[in-house]
């Protein structure tokens, strides 16, 4: 399977604060990659899509980059709506779909 | 509106069987695939396997092969994530989600928390 690895695990910041988090893969997976925000007690929502795409509705503070093996996704000014769980997922390979580990952004 | 609705939470003993569903509305079930996908007690997201329900086609992650089985009833848009014999270490939430081209997933259940505790 391929394996998505992100970094930070946890990042502090505050409101209007540029951020940055990173997502590898084991091997290149074009820009089959997407981004979800999670909020405790809820479901996942789709932020970005084929790296860099952004889904419809998603505020365009939120910004995704990258191909091959190294992506991140950039919120330009975060908001207090912003402070959650951070998810990417490759789609490379069809029938082994991946998560990575996740990046908790925090209220610094 | 895209809805995927799931059943209520559930608590088991390790042994018994276990059915949670997930119904889907607003769209035509039979032209995405739904996948399952679980999340341990403050834990990350981990893909279990998917299915077409046109044909009931699935794949699982190696990780789920064996231990669960998905499947679906496409004359009332609701697709299954089953087990049968728990075990605590299955104590998760449990979501389903639509897959857009098969790839990501664009709609989510609103999850399924199941407890396996004797």
């Amino acid at each position: 399977d391929i394996q998505m690895t992100q970094s930070p695990s946890t990042l502090s910041a505050s409101v209007g604060d540029r951020v940055t988090i990173t997502c590898r893969a084991s091997q290149s997976i074009s820009s089959w990659l997407a981004w979800y925000q999670q909020k405790p007690g809820k479901a996942p929502k789709l932020l970005i899509y084929k790296a860099s795409s952004l889904e419809s509705g998603v505020p365009s503070r939120f910004s995704g980059s990258g191909s091959g093996t190294e992506f991140t996704l950039t919120i330009s000014s975060l908001q207090p709506d912003d402070f959650a769980t951070y998810y990417c997922q490759q789609y490379n390979s069809y029938s082994r779909l991946t998560f990575g580990g996740g990046t908790k952004v925090e209220i610094k | 509106e895209v809805q995927l609705v799931q059943s209520g939470a559930e608590v088991k003993k390790p042994g018994e069987s276990l059915r949670i569903s997930c119904k889907g509305s607003g769209y035509s079930f039979t032209s995405y695939w739904i996948s399952w996908v679980r999340q341990m007690p403050g834990k990350g997201l981990e893909w279990m396997g998917r299915i077409d329900p046109s044909d009931s086609y699935t794949n699982y992650s190696p990780s789920f092969q064996g231990h669960v089985t998905i499947s679906a009833d496409k004359s009332i848009s609701t697709a299954y994530l089953q087990w049968s014999s728990l075990k605590a270490s299955d104590t998760a939430m449990y979501y389903c989600a639509r897959l857009r081209n098969g790839s990501m997933f664009d709609y989510w259940g609103q999850g399924t928390l199941v407890t396996v505790s004797s």
